[in-house]
């Protein structure tokens, strides 16, 4: 069973303070590894896919990365407005529908 | 573009009540996925349909819920009787391709089963 952790559940950090948010997985082989960012009270929002270990994408202030067990996700000098929960899902060989994270609830104070 | 199109946005209903959910896709998007998002699950794949057939209803809970997909531009979510513990938000997401790509959701329908 595929299964994807993520850590911390929260992080709370001021602006300018760069930080980074782990998702750790366990699938019987990767298709693609999603980020998704999703502000309250709304659906979650495409940011990146990684297809495989080494890889690497960034927009803006954020860079995702990936290793054949886990994946961040660096903020680097962060803004208010990046203020989200942030979604990490997994989409391997065994399952046609994607596994989600529980997500890290990301607050940067101005 | 308009983007995923969910009504109501919110319902509240009484235990053992009908309730249909619906969703309009970004027009050209040929799969459409239906989720559904709790503090104590997280975000779970009820259904995917690609091309209006469905291919995985794994994550369809019990047979109080079912899923249709009339043409490509609706389709439905319908819980009947409804029960307190299906209280959740829904959201509808499309894309090309199924899970292989980016999925766009919409803004999701909050659900109350009193």
């Amino acid at each position: 069973e595929d299964q994807v952790t993520q850590s911390p559940e929260a992080l709370r950090l001021q602006e300018g303070e760069s930080s980074s948010l782990n998702c750790s997985y366990t699938v019987s082989g990767l298709r693609g590894l999603f980020w998704y960012r999703q502000d309250p009270g709304k659906g979650p929002e495409f940011l990146f896919t990684l297809y495989s270990a080494g890889e690497e994408k960034e927009k803006e202030r954020l860079k995702a990365t990936l290793t054949k067990k886990e994946s961040f996700l660096h903020i680097t000098a962060p803004k208010p407005e990046d203020s989200a929960t942030y979604l990490c899902a997994v989409h391997s060989e065994g399952r046609r529908a994607l596994t989600f994270g529980s997500g890290t609830r990301l607050q940067v104070q101005p | 573009d308009a983007g995923v199109i969910q009504s109501p946005r919110h319902e509240v209903t009484e235990m053992g009540q009908e309730v249909t959910l619906r969703c309009k896709p970004i027009s050209g998007h040929n799969s459409l996925f239906w989720y559904r998002q709790t503090m104590m699950r997280g975000l779970e794949l009820l259904i995917y349909f690609n091309n209006n057939v469905p291919i995985d209803d794994s994550g369809m809970p019990e047979d109080r819920f079912s899923a249709k997909m009339p043409n490509a531009s609706f389709s439905t979510l319908k819980i009947q009787p409804s029960e307190p513990r299906d209280s959740a938000v829904y959201f509808c997401a499309s894309n090309h391709r199924g899970t292989y790509n980016e999925q766009f959701f919409g803004p999701g329908t909050r659900l109350t089963v009193l």
